[in-house]
């Protein structure tokens, strides 16, 4: 199962509102993560099960979607949030998307 | 707390082989499945290997499968890779990550490690 994050890259300001969608090339049901990942850092989860919020993560951040189409939300850009987002699709082993850079505009 | 110390990188020759390591504390270790994810310098994440909570279950990556191996040892909270045959596209940042399940596959990693550089190069 292939994914496809759009876009690859994404300028934005503090307290934008910004999407970020992942593509699965197959229907995955709901068997999909969110995770950040931050330079030099370890990449940590924000969603799971397409729009479950794990715990401790800031409630601006939401996840939608089922099947094959899904999406990141950020309601209102912090500064800590210019970081890598990446989607893992889980249905069948754990296929990640390549990646979308958030960076400052 | 939740802590995952990984170990065992270093600079390999291409051919070689290589067994990397993941100290797991703060958890029962037994209960959960384990992952391998790595990352080649300057790219994204790849999903390597995953491991079921008794062991029994392993999964692979096509890039991987045939020359590493996935395993685990409860009794000392420990993840294992080995990786044989070795190339240069081998060559990344390899972090150990703890199930959200027991099961190795539809589990997503709710912790990760700091990760142990793997470099393969003559």
């Amino acid at each position: 199962i292939q994914l496809t994050q759009s876009p690859s890259s994404l300028s934005a300001s503090v307290g934008d509102r910004v999407t970020i969608t992942c593509r699965a090339s197959q229907g995955i049901s709901n068997f999909l993560a969110w995770y950040q990942q931050r330079p030099g850092k370890a990449p940590k989860v924000l969603i799971y099960a397409a729009s479950t919020l794990q715990s401790g993560v800031p409630s601006r951040f939401s996840g939608s979607g089922s099947g094959t189409d899904f999406t990141l939300t950020i309601s209102s850009l912090q500064p800590e949030d210019f970081a890598t987002y990446y989607c893992q699709q889980l249905n069948s082993f754990g296929t990640f998307g390549q990646g979308t850079k958030l960076e400052i505009k | 707390e939740v802590q995952l110390l990984e170990s065992g990188g270093g600079l390999v020759q291409p051919g070689g082989s290589l067994r990397l390591s993941c100290a797991a504390s703060g958890f029962t270790f037994s209960n959960y499945a384990m992952t391998w994810v790595r990352q080649a310098p300057g790219k994204g994440l790849e999903w390597v290997s995953s491991i079921s909570a008794g062991g029994f279950s392993t999964y692979y990556a096509d890039s991987v499968k045939g020359r590493f191996t996935i395993s685990r040892d409860s009794s000392k909270s420990t993840l294992f890779l080995q990786m044989n045959s070795l190339s240069a596209e081998d060559t990344a940042l390899y972090y150990c990550a703890k199930g959200s399940s027991s099961f190795g596959s539809g589990s997503h990693s709710d912790y990760w490690g700091q990760g142990t550089l793997v470099t393969v190069s003559s």
